[in-house]
């Protein structure tokens, strides 16, 4: 049963324009949301996260939204650039045991 | 510079045998991770270590073995249980009981069993 789904695994955009990935989730019990990029070979970095006491948090580049009562979150890239193509993966968390939940990842590809 | 290390970047292994993959981290975390990833799949949890001298399954633990005896390591045994071991093994740490879960990755292992 997977709680954390990307749908689209990949993404292609035009460098300059907005990348947006997308994530679902089914257990009510998260209540922090991570993003993750990761380059072949080699291990995930921390993006962006969000607390469910939010609908929105920003970092430059990047906002992540956050919808509770339709339980998906998104990832806005603005603009996108060649260096942004990679696999981003969306964690969740809740409860007491810290743990993170992922999603499969999306490969985004921005063209030049 | 604070980081995780694992070792080797690359581990060749033959069929029935066990390996260890080694994993160290000087961030003076207490929480440790290792995670599995396969072609067109999500990281997946094989044990984390909230403390020294403790460690849960996570969803994938069948034929993985782990120690924690130390705070700043946390080495993953691939038995020859384990059915499909070749992966990209990846290990992580934290901070618990903080309010968030970021966790810091360190480079992988692809483990290939022949």
């Amino acid at each position: 049963d997977q709680q954390v789904k990307q749908n689209s695994p990949s993404l292609s955009v035009q460098e300059g324009r907005i990348s947006i990935l997308n994530c679902d989730y089914t257990n009510s019990m998260f209540d922090y949301f991570l993003w993750y990029k990761k380059y072949p070979a080699e291990g995930p970095t921390f993006l962006i996260s969000i607390s469910s006491i939010k609908d929105k948090n920003e970092d430059g580049r990047f906002t992540v939204f956050l919808n509770k009562s339709a339980k998906h979150l998104s990832l806005h890239i603005v603009p996108s650039q060649p260096g942004d193509s990679a696999v981003y993966f969306c964690a969740a968390s809740g409860g007491s045991n810290y743990k993170l939940t992922f999603g499969k990842g999306t490969l985004l590809t921005v063209n030049p | 510079d604070g980081g995780i290390t694992q070792s080797p970047k690359y581990l060749f292994r033959k069929e029935g045998q066990n390996v260890t993959l080694s994993c160290e981290q000087n961030l003076n975390h207490d929480a440790m991770y290792w995670y599995r990833q396969d072609p067109g799949q999500g990281l997946r949890l094989i044990y984390y270590s909230q403390i020294v001298n403790d460690f849960q399954k996570g969803d994938i633990a069948e034929g993985y073995s782990v120690s924690r005896e130390k705070k700043e390591s946390f080495p993953l045994t691939v038995t020859s249980a384990q059915k499909n071991p070749t992966a990209f093994y990846l290990c992580a740490s934290s901070i618990p009981g903080t309010s968030y879960n970021e966790q810091f990755f360190g480079p992988g292992t692809r483990l290939t069993v022949l």
